[in-house]
């Protein structure tokens, strides 16, 4: 399978630890993007790379929150201290350099469940 | 305020009937516009994609959309619904000017299909 991948696919955490997942995006694809998706939402942007520059974070990405894409490759989302409202499913995705000044398509992985107790 | 917005929580229909999904948008210009598809356990799936040019725009699976201007609006649209096609449906914009693909997505519609 070449799509988006995340791990963990789910995690379940105590309030106040903290919490990592990773995203493999399409191997050509040098933009990556993360969104947070909450029950009856719809996705909501959080932060954006093109190769390993974040070049935008939504004012939703506390300080809590890191993102890091070191090499351009793989991401990883970092939550610290994590508290009942970061419960969510947060969704990476890619998308191909864009053409002709145009962003294609955005291709989402399955998403990672954190619930925190 | 850059919003959009699904009027349908939820919609149910027949298997066979024919189907419109509702997407209205509040943008400073005309956004790129999109339509995903969420299955259970399934990442989003793009089903189409406006960018400029015709209004009526085709997708996969059968659907179309249409973009009207005036009413701020790019409803989805199928002939004949299969039951395949339960889902969450998710309209989206994104911007013309920066292009990074920051999308705003509605609330979703969730499609019901009975037998």
């Amino acid at each position: 399978d070449t799509g988006v991948s995340q791990n963990p696919r789910h995690k379940i955490t105590k309030r106040g630890q903290n919490v990592t997942f990773r995203c493999d995006p399409i191997s050509e694809h040098n933009r990556l993007y993360w969104y947070r998706q909450t029950l009856g939402q719809g996705p909501e942007f959080l932060t954006y790379f093109q190769n390993e520059a974040q070049l935008e974070k939504s004012r939703l990405l506390s300080d809590r929150f890191s993102a890091e894409r070191p090499k351009g490759s793989f991401s990883t989302l970092e939550i610290q201290r994590t508290e009942q409202g970061d419960s969510a499913m947060y969704l990476c995705a890619s998308s191909p350099p864009a053409a002709g000044g145009v962003t294609g398509e955005l291709f989402f992985g399955e998403g990672s469940r954190l619930t925190v107790l | 305020a850059q919003s959009v917005t699904q009027p349908d929580i939820h919609i149910t229909v027949s298997e066979g009937a024919s189907l419109e999904l509702r997407c209205n948008y509040s943008y400073g210009a005309t956004p790129y516009l999109f339509w995903y598809v969420q299955s259970p356990g399934q990442g989003l799936q793009l089903l189409l994609k406006y960018f400029s040019g015709d209004t009526l725009v085709q997708g996969i699976k059968g659907f179309e959309a249409e973009f009207k201007r005036s009413q701020s609006s790019f409803n989805l649209r199928k002939p004949s619904v299969h039951w395949s096609d339960a889902a969450e449906y998710f309209c989206a914009v994104g911007p013309t000017s920066s292009n990074t693909g920051k999308l705003i997505f509605g609330q979703g519609t969730t499609l019901q299909v009975k037998p």
